[in-house]
């Protein structure tokens, strides 16, 4: 199946500074990549759709000036997040879609202290 | 909220019993996802079912679609400790297509005592 890799698996950040979370499609091109933000023992909520060369679509309630995303590559999406609080502390998994499945990256743990 | 809704929440069985987990969706649907995922780890696609598919198998799972209730089932036969984890289910409103979005169910935690 297709990998997606997702980068750091764990961060601790202080208060205030900005962490950036990559996810790269290992062995296929992904024009469209999807965030999601997942609270201990919750589900997966989209954060936002992530498209190559183009503006991020966020869902509702999502800030896109804090959660800045960028997708310069066919391979590769970042998710900035800005000016962290201990409230964005959470899961964040990406995923892209290969023909009719969706894979995911292995999520990203962040811990804001 | 699109989110759709599984049930039970958490599920505690003995290894070698049979687990059911039922989701319900809100929206028109092609198919239906679903996937595993073990504590804080990425999720792992299962199986999937498209919306003319009543009952589909993979191995020891076993999923069924009924469209005109707008709900799902997966059952995990002769279960393992190694079965232990969340799953959930997933909808997209589309068919096919790198665009389109998964929204999840709440998600059921699966135990499996040894």
């Amino acid at each position: 199946g297709a990998v997606v890799s997702q980068h750091p698996s764990w961060v601790i950040c202080k208060s205030g500074t900005s962490v950036k979370i990559e996810c790269r499609s290992l062995d296929f091109q992904a024009t469209t990549m999807f965030w999601y933000r997942q609270f201990p023992k919750q589900s997966l909520m989209l954060m936002a759709t992530s498209n190559e060369g183009s503006k991020a679509t966020y869902e509702q309630g999502v800030e896109k000036d804090k959660f800045l995303i960028n997708h310069a590559s066919l391979t590769l999406s970042t998710l900035t997040v800005t000016s962290a609080h201990p409230e964005d502390s959470s899961f964040y998994i990406c995923s892209a879609r290969f023909i009719a499945e969706a894979f995911f990256g292995q999520g990203t743990r962040l811990t804001v202290v | 909220s699109q989110q759709g809704e599984e049930d039970p929440q958490a599920l505690s069985i003995q290894e070698g019993e049979n687990a059911t987990m039922n989701c319900s969706y809100k929206t028109s649907i092609n198919n239906l996802q679903w996937y595993r995922q073990n504590s804080g780890r990425g999720l792992v696609h299962l199986i999937l079912i498209r919306s003319n598919e009543r009952e589909k198998h993979s191995g020891r799972l076993r999923v069924t679609l009924d469209t005109s209730k707008k709900s799902s089932s997966l059952l995990i036969t002769a279960s393992r400790a190694a079965d232990t984890a969340s799953y959930f289910c997933a909808t997209g409103p589309y068919y096919g297509g790198a665009t389109n979005k998964l929204i999840f169910g709440t998600g059921t935690l699966l135990a499996v005592q040894p």
